[in-house]
């Protein structure tokens, strides 16, 4: 079974501009998660999506968005882009058949470098 | 506010001992727990998981023990090969009502594996 697919892998935009990412989650997860790695923050949470609503969002700005579509496909969008939103950028799929606590599998991330 | 950290942010091991990783959580509520690897260029990767109705248990060489009394977490890996070195990051998940997915992550430990 394939993992977690991220495209692109790397990317580079400068100041002001947009960006869209893509995430493929594993065949039969209907949970995808976004989160946004720095060497100084760490791992934080970003948003989760599950039948192509947003139920959980972290504390980011609004500039930070996402959607996922009908074949559990997610993508995110950062609009107006900071030096600051330099990260890694994580998806994560999990199942979510008993509906609390399953197992998130992560895909390699989109190295986001803000010029 | 929830936190989830490491006491130690690096470990040097020699290959062939046993390494303890350890991990403090401040969410009394939380119910799953999961150790994560993460090898440099790459996303996180599964090792373990552990529910709160359980203090121990165990994987191929690697054993999770969980103390919800103190709450505190730890991952041992037995016979430390020079494979296992990476950042191990322990993660709370915390399911919000209606079964939202979201982890916690905590700072990370970097393990190194002396040959």
């Amino acid at each position: 079974k394939a993992g977690v697919t991220q495209t692109p892998r790397y990317l580079i935009k400068t100041r002001g501009q947009q960006v869209t990412l893509s995430c493929s989650p594993i065949s039969g997860h209907r949970s995808v998660s976004w989160y946004q790695q720095t060497p100084g923050q760490g791992l934080q949470f970003l948003f989760e999506y599950f039948s192509e609503t947003q139920r959980n969002k972290g504390n980011f700005p609004g500039r930070f968005s996402g959607r996922q579509f009908s074949n559990s496909r997610s993508e995110m969008n950062v609009s107006t882009l900071e030096l600051g939103d330099s990260a890694l950028y994580l998806c994560a799929s999990s199942r979510l058949t008993s509906g609390k606590g399953e197992t998130q599998y992560f895909g390699p991330g989109t190295r986001l470098l803000v010029l | 506010g929830e936190s989830v950290g490491l006491h130690l942010p690096t470990l040097s091991v020699q290959e062939g001992d046993n390494s303890i990783i350890n991990c403090a959580y401040s969410n009394s509520a939380s119910d799953y727990f999961i150790w994560y690897k993460q090898e440099s260029g790459k996303g996180p990767q599964f090792i373990i998981d552990i529910r709160s109705n359980m203090d121990k248990r165990q994987g191929q060489r690697v054993t999770v023990l969980l103390n919800k009394t103190v709450k505190h977490l730890s991952l041992q890996i037995a016979a430390t090969q020079p494979g296992d070195s990476a950042v191990y990051f322990c993660a709370e998940n915390s399911s919000t009502q209606g079964g939202s997915e979201k982890l916690v992550f905590g700072k990370g430990t970097k393990l190194t594996v002396n040959p």
